[in-house]
């Protein structure tokens, strides 16, 4: 069965940088997309990004771009969402999705990142 | 990539039938049969409830049925149960490998 299982929750300093992990299993790893949401405390869903697993291609949501970077490791079926220059505003449970036939129909189960001063 | 815009709450009662809408413009709901819809309860991942407008995933009831009209979407959940009460996204793509969420809608089924 599929399964996306992410990396445990972070406590980030102001300016910090912060990578979170997702590691597929259940299907052929290079096939489907993967993307990036978030979902600051209260707040709804945000789109952060997607890569293409097959390649790695990315494509960010513009308020992140030049902050964020999104990277493959295709022997462990691993995406990684590196976050930078950490603000009080990033704090949020950001969550890796599957995406097939235009939806994210796989999604793990979230990763909480806390950024204090 | 502005949020698609949904209704922030909605009510029904158990047995009725509700229809949350979600408006984009012609940049992305407008332009693409990629809408989906997310049901999301407190503390748990989201879960797809339609795609590709009107597409129903193996397992979910058909209860739950979407539509499409010009640059607005629209989820309809028919015979409101209680584990209905949640929140829900609608979803669009937008062109170039992005994607816009909705900003929620709470169904409160009293």
């Amino acid at each position: 069965q599929v399964q996306l299982v992410q990396s445990g929750a972070e406590v980030k300093k102001t300016g910090a940088s912060v990578k979170v992990s997702c590691k597929a299993s259940g299907y052929t790893f290079g096939v489907y997309y993967m993307h990036w949401v978030r979902q600051a405390p209260g707040q709804g869903l945000e789109w952060v990004g997607t890569i293409n697993p097959s390649g790695g291609a990315t494509s960010y949501a513009q308020k992140f771009q030049g902050r964020v970077t999104m990277t493959t490791d295709t022997s462990t079926s691993t995406v990684f969402m590196d976050l930078r220059s950490l603000t009080s505003q990033d704090t949020a449970v950001y969550f890796c999705a599957r995406n097939y036939g235009g939806a994210f129909d796989y999604w793990g189960q979230g990763t909480l990142v806390t950024v204090s001063s | 990539q502005s949020a698609l815009t949904q209704p922030a709450s909605m009510s029904g009662s158990p047995g009725q039938s509700i229809t949350i809408s979600c408006t984009g413009t012609s940049s992305d709901v407008g332009s693409y049969n990629l809408v989906s819809w997310y049901r999301q309860h407190p503390g748990k991942a989201p879960k797809v409830m339609i795609y590709e407008v009107r597409q129903r995933p193996s397992g979910v009831s058909n209860r739950f049925s979407g539509s499409k009209s010009g640059n607005t979407a629209s989820l309809t959940i028919s015979g409101l149960q209680a584990e209905d009460e949640a929140v829900y996204y609608c979803s669009s793509y937008v062109g170039s490998s992005t994607w816009v969420f909705g900003g929620g809608t709470t169904l409160t089924v009293l």
